[in-house]
């Protein structure tokens, strides 16, 4: 399977602990998206890539957060200084055209 | 402000009969309409996607409407099956934009009752 992964799918840290999550798209895929969805929402937005040019950030994305995909393949996803409100499902997807293809998620708990 | 809605959290439906799920938006750059099923603890799986130049796509079971002067489209499920039991989400982009980030509803469970 040369779908989307991500890992890990779960982490449990403590509040103000920093957690890194990694995403390796498909891996013809240029475009590469990370999202975030609380329970009862939708995916919502936080960042886009194409090819390692990070070139939108949502206003969801606070400074304790931080994306990086050095040589336009796989992408990290570091929060620094965790909240109970981070908890929630990240989401990775990636694309070539119109559709996007996303990940398993990672699952955060903050305690 | 929410550009994509979906009204119904829950539609319950018999084996074989019709599903029908539906999707308002409010943002006219949106011209790339995308369905998503998900399972719990599971990323979204991509169903089916219109173009706004179009009003109808179908492929297999699924079949999406989209009515741009309503700001409306919807998802058919024919016949529906109790493996479609899930949450659907439906996505506006503006695909001529820069990033073709997805705008998400807030889904609608199906359940189908065998």
């Amino acid at each position: 399977d040369t779908g989307v992964s991500q890992d890990p799918r779960h982490k449990i840290t403590k509040r103000g602990q920093n957690v890194t999550f990694r995403c390796d798209p498909i891996s013809e895929h240029n475009r590469l998206y990370w999202y975030r969805q609380t329970l009862g929402q939708g995916p919502e937005f936080l960042t886009y890539f194409q090819n390692e040019a990070q070139l939108e950030k949502s206003r969801l994305l606070s400074d304790r957060f931080s994306a990086e995909r050095p040589k336009g393949s796989f992408s990290t996803l570091e929060i620094q200084r965790t909240e109970q409100g981070d908890s929630a499902m990240y989401l990775c997807a990636s694309s070539f055209s119109a559709g996007q293809y996303f990940g398993p998620g990672t699952r955060l708990t903050v305690t | 402000d929410q550009q994509v809605k979906q009204n119904s959290p829950s539609l319950s439906v018999q084996e074989g009969r019709i599903s029908i799920l539906n999707c308002d938006y409010t943002n006219s750059m949106f011209d790339y309409f995308l369905w998503y099923k998900k399972y719990p603890a599971e990323g979204p799986t991509f169903l089916i996607s219109i173009s706004s130049i179009k009003d109808k796509n179908e492929d297999g079971r699924f079949t999406v409407f989209l009515n741009k002067s309503a700001k409306h489209l919807s998802l058919h499920i024919v016949p529906s099956q109790p493996g479609d039991s899930a949450v659907y989400f439906c996505a506006g982009t503006d695909y001529g934009g820069a990033t073709n980030k997805l705008i998400f509803g807030t889904g609608t469970l199906l359940a189908v009752q065998p």
